[in-house]
């Protein structure tokens, strides 16, 4: 069981925006600003997409964005297109022995 | 450009040994933090260990801990991973991946590597 948990699988069609839960707890997504979005497409290594909860990296489409409120942080895609579907990981700094926790990861389908 | 190349995985028996690396090239290696990062065939990300930018610092995952071991030679732009008494549930491909920050710790990632499999199996 992951420590950070996500929906299994969310969908949208082209053009419309879709919305990612990441639900912690005090010890971690609530409790610091250091929740990442990471985007992986079958067979490939991660990218990172957000990091501290609602910035993007250089070179990551502005319809990619990042909030967070009290222990559940989100991920926003506006204007899906194909190439976006992929499955999202959200992670964290987590106060636990164990320093970066995962959630278990959402598959997004473009329909 | 930046990369991050991994290799050594294979397929080891459970209980032993094996030892993988990350080959680092296109930016200045010794002013990064570097994290190992799992996945399991079929399965979600697992962090696994992070490496301070000089080596004076470590942190495991709570699966690994006692067990693996991260180090890395600066002089060398290469991270390793040492996996010991190696179970069945340590097959993953490992990923090793850079800190987005300078230095300090950033808890994000921004440059991956492609991942070496690491399958143990009698």
């Amino acid at each position: 069981q992951s420590a950070l948990t996500q929906p299994a699988s969310v969908s949208g069609s082209p053009g419309q925006s879709i919305t990612i839960s990441c639900t912690g707890t005090s010890s971690d997504v609530g409790g610091y600003n250091y929740v990442s979005w990471y985007q992986q497409h079958a067979g490939k290594a991660p990218k990172l997409m957000i990091y501290d909860v609602s910035n993007r990296p250089s070179g990551v489409s502005n319809r990619f964005s990042g909030s967070k409120s009290g222990n559940t942080a989100s991920l926003t895609i506006s204007g899906l297109q194909a190439e976006d579907e992929a499955d999202y990981y959200c992670s964290s700094y987590t106060s636990s022995s164990t320093l970066v926790v995962f959630g278990g990861g959402t598959k997004l389908t473009v329909l | 450009q930046v990369q991050l190349v991994e290799s050594g995985g294979g397929v080891v028996q459970p209980g032993r040994s094996l030892r993988v690396s990350c080959a680092a090239s296109g930016f200045t290696f010794s002013t990064y933090g570097i994290h190992w990062v799992r996945q399991a065939p079929g399965k979600g990300l697992e962090w696994v260990a992070v490496i301070s930018y000089d080596g004076s610092n470590k942190y495991y995952a709570d699966s690994v801990k006692g067990r693996f071991t991260i180090s890395r030679d600066n002089s060398k732009n290469t991270l390793y991973l040492q996996m010991n008494s190696l179970r069945a549930e340590d097959t993953a491909v490992y990923y090793c991946s850079r800190e987005s920050k300078l230095y300090y710790y950033s808890y994000a990632m921004d440059v991956w590597g492609q991942g070496t499999t690491v399958t143990v199996s009698s």
